[in-house]
């Protein structure tokens, strides 16, 4: 089936430590998109990738990091300088252009040991 | 992207029709209405959008003023797996450069269906 794949489901950071959290997508969609949900809040824009070896700073960059270098995949690395990464982490993908819309993976739940 | 506005909860019961109302009344012409929902602790689930004709999928009918101020998604029959948040979000395409189509979500609607 085809759909966006985000490991791992649940995730521990120790203090210092750098993470990175796997997306993978099979739609062949040029865009993709990581979001993060805080509790009782809306998704908040990280980064976005709109074509291979592109991506640009979204709302609240600071602190994480991101590359693009295959289509399927665009992992997040959440730094040690991110000093609040408790949250819900999502990502999600989408044709480039026009109004299609965008499809989300099941998420990566961060928190703090 | 046009702010949106919600009722914070509604109740509905099993196999009747759940209408979930969104006001959007600044939206712009290019701008399209989305509806998403998001079960505790899964990401959201795309479930229809349109620009201002009424549409129908699978999942829901989506019905758009004549003025596209407003909208109703409505899930004809509902279940006990529909209860979940609902959320409306207005955007314009994504055309590239800062129109990069993020997606706001506001505070949406918890719709709870009962036995």
């Amino acid at each position: 089936d085809g759909g966006i794949t985000q490991s791992p489901k649940y995730l521990f950071r120790k203090e210092g430590q750098n993470v990175t959290l796997s997306c993978e997508q099979n739609l062949n969609h040029d865009a993709m998109y990581w979001y993060r949900q805080d509790p009782g809040q809306g998704l908040r824009l990280i980064y976005y990738s709109q074509i291979v070896n592109d991506f640009q700073k979204g709302d609240i960059a600071e602190g994480y990091s991101v590359s693009r270098e295959k289509k399927e995949s665009f992992p997040l690395t959440v730094t040690s300088a991110q000093k609040n990464p408790t949250a819900f982490y999502l990502c999600a993908s989408s044709i480039y252009q026009g109004y299609q819309p965008q499809h989300f993976g099941d998420g990566t739940r961060l928190s703090i040991l | 992207d046009a702010k949106t506005t919600q009722p914070p909860s509604m109740d509905c019961a099993e196999g009747r029709a759940a209408n979930l109302p969104c006001n959007h009344s600044t939206i712009s012409g290019n701008e399209y209405v989305y509806w998403y929902r998001q079960i505790h602790s899964q990401g959201p689930q795309y479930i229809i959008h349109g620009l201002k004709n009424n549409e129908t999928n699978e999942m829901a009918s989506l019905i758009i003023t004549e003025d596209r101020k407003s909208s109703t998604l409505i899930l004809p029959h509902a279940t006990l797996r529909d209860t979940a948040v609902y959320y409306c979000i207005v955007r314009p395409p994504n055309a590239g450069g800062t129109s990069y189509g993020k997606l706001t979500f506001g505070q949406g609607t918890i719709l709870t269906v009962h036995p």
